[in-house]
């Protein structure tokens, strides 16, 4: 079936550092969007985009959807200890029959070192 | 406006029993997603429901099983459960449409199988 790449798989980083995580594909997409999950809990929409191009901040958060539409990246700007989690790309694929299901990337998983 | 309700929360079962899970969605979305999640691992999608319709199915046995009722929530069932199956299953209800594809998610159900 169709897949995301996503890198890297899993990050160590100290607070304060910036983070860099991304998305890739074959395909084309209409939309990427952005989740964060903590341990136990669903994940949580953090950004969503839907045009080629875009670029879009949450706080210290910020995404863009590839010009190529087959790639997006999330970055986060100065890690504090509440962004440790697992982020996951999805997106929507562009084909007509794509029925609007959603691909997922594996997650990148951030972890703050000590 | 309320979030993804899934009940129960937490559930223990024994290998060979079966179980039906519960998901309420956001009101007025009309597509529910379930996806399975093992420890460490991303999300398996299982299938999605739309106006009482399965429109996506994941690459699960038949043992996976859903259906989805005219107000829009819907029940995951799993027959002759197996240790394997013990994940946390997560359903994800979304608007439809090309701009409507965000997934928002439930806490999810953990599944113990002993």
């Amino acid at each position: 079936g169709q897949q995301l790449n996503q890198s890297p798989q899993s990050m160590f980083i100290q607070e304060g550092e910036d983070v860099s995580m991304n998305c890739t594909s074959s395909s084309i997409f209409n939309t990427w969007l952005w989740y964060k999950q903590d341990p136990g809990e669903g994940p949580v929409l953090l950004i969503a985009l839907y045009k080629a191009g875009e670029l879009t901040s949450n706080g210290r958060l910020t995404a863009q959807f590839g010009i190529t539409r087959k790639d997006s990246f999330l970055n986060i700007s100065a890690s504090i200890p509440s962004d440790v989690g697992i982020y996951f790309c999805a997106g929507q694929l562009s084909a007509m029959d794509s029925n609007y299901q959603l691909i997922w990337g594996a997650g990148t998983k951030l972890i703050i070192k000590p | 406006k309320a979030g993804v309700t899934q009940t129960p929360r937490y559930l223990i079962k024994t290998r060979g029993q079966q179980v039906t899970l519960s998901c309420s969605p956001i009101s007025g979305h009309r597509s529910v997603s379930w996806y399975q999640q093992t420890p460490g691992q991303g999300l398996q999608f299982l299938f999605e429901y739309f106006s009482e319709t399965q429109r996506n199915k994941g690459n699960f046995p038949g043992r996976f099983s859903g259906r989805q009722f005219s107000n829009s929530r819907s029940e995951m069932n799993v027959s002759t459960l197996e240790l394997g199956d013990s994940a946390l299953y997560l359903c994800a209800s979304s608007l439809v449409g090309r701009m409507n594809t965000e997934a928002f998610f439930g806490q999810g159900t953990r599944l113990t199988v002993v």
